[in-house]
């Protein structure tokens, strides 16, 4: 079982509609977890952060955690073109430093 | 304008050869981390340092090494002991090492020649 999982995708949205990504992790101690954008050939940009659980809003993008279910997810809603990007989890690792572990990434496209 | 730094953007290794990614920073973050990315991969940790002229390897340091003489830079060396190095190399930091969030520089993406 990998660390981080997420689903490669693609996604595929129609602009206008909220997509869904979603990341699951192993480690019951994990207590940071990131959403970063990647764009094609660009390193990634860091979009939101959640520590504690339930909801945490920014703009379009909602980003929810389960930590009972290891489960963290993205919600990009009235999603745009400009969307289209891969997205990654990361989590944390505890114990010592702040050693991130990211998912492969989550292909979105949002298509007009 | 505060970030993170990386050249060159592109880069070619001949065989044998080694060669050094620089990334600097004036953020004023204490920790620094370099990653390797492949296609469709998630990112590998290669090394990281959480303070001035100390480092840790991570998961994957064989064939590269790293110095931290000062704050603002990290520069990554990738050995020919490397044999497999096309990959995009990306420099993070974040403010201490801690729960928070690490930013990234805008890559090198390093060929064989």
């Amino acid at each position: 079982q990998k660390e981080v999982e997420q689903n490669s995708g693609p996604l595929s949205v129609p602009e206008g509609a909220i997509a869904s990504l979603n990341c699951t992790y192993s480690d019951r101690g994990s207590q940071s977890f990131f959403w970063y954008r990647q764009y094609s050939g660009k390193s990634p940009e860091l979009i939101m952060s959640i520590y504690s659980n339930g909801d945490k809003e920014d703009g379009r993008f909602t980003a929810q955690l389960n930590k009972a279910s290891q489960y963290v997810s993205l919600l990009i809603r009235d999603s745009q073109p400009s969307d289209s990007a891969t997205y990654l989890c990361a989590v944390n690792k505890p114990g010592g430093y702040n050693k991130l572990i990211f998912g492969a990434g989550t292909r979105l496209a949002v298509h007009p | 304008d505060g970030g993170i730094t990386q050249s060159p953007k592109y880069l070619f290794r001949k065989e044998g050869q080694n060669v050094t990614l620089s990334c600097e920073q004036n953020l004023n973050h204490d920790a620094m981390y370099w990653y390797r990315q492949d296609p469709g991969q998630g990112l590998r940790l290669i090394y990281y340092s959480q303070i001035v002229n100390d480092f840790q390897k991570g998961d994957i340091a064989e064939g590269y090494s790293v110095s931290r003489e000062k704050k603002e830079s990290f520069p990554l060396t990738v050995t020919s002991a490397q044999k497999n190095p096309t990959a995009f190399y990306l420099c993070a930091s974040s403010v201490t090492g801690g729960s928070e969030p690490q930013h990234f520089g805008d890559g090198t993406r390093l060929s064989i020649l």
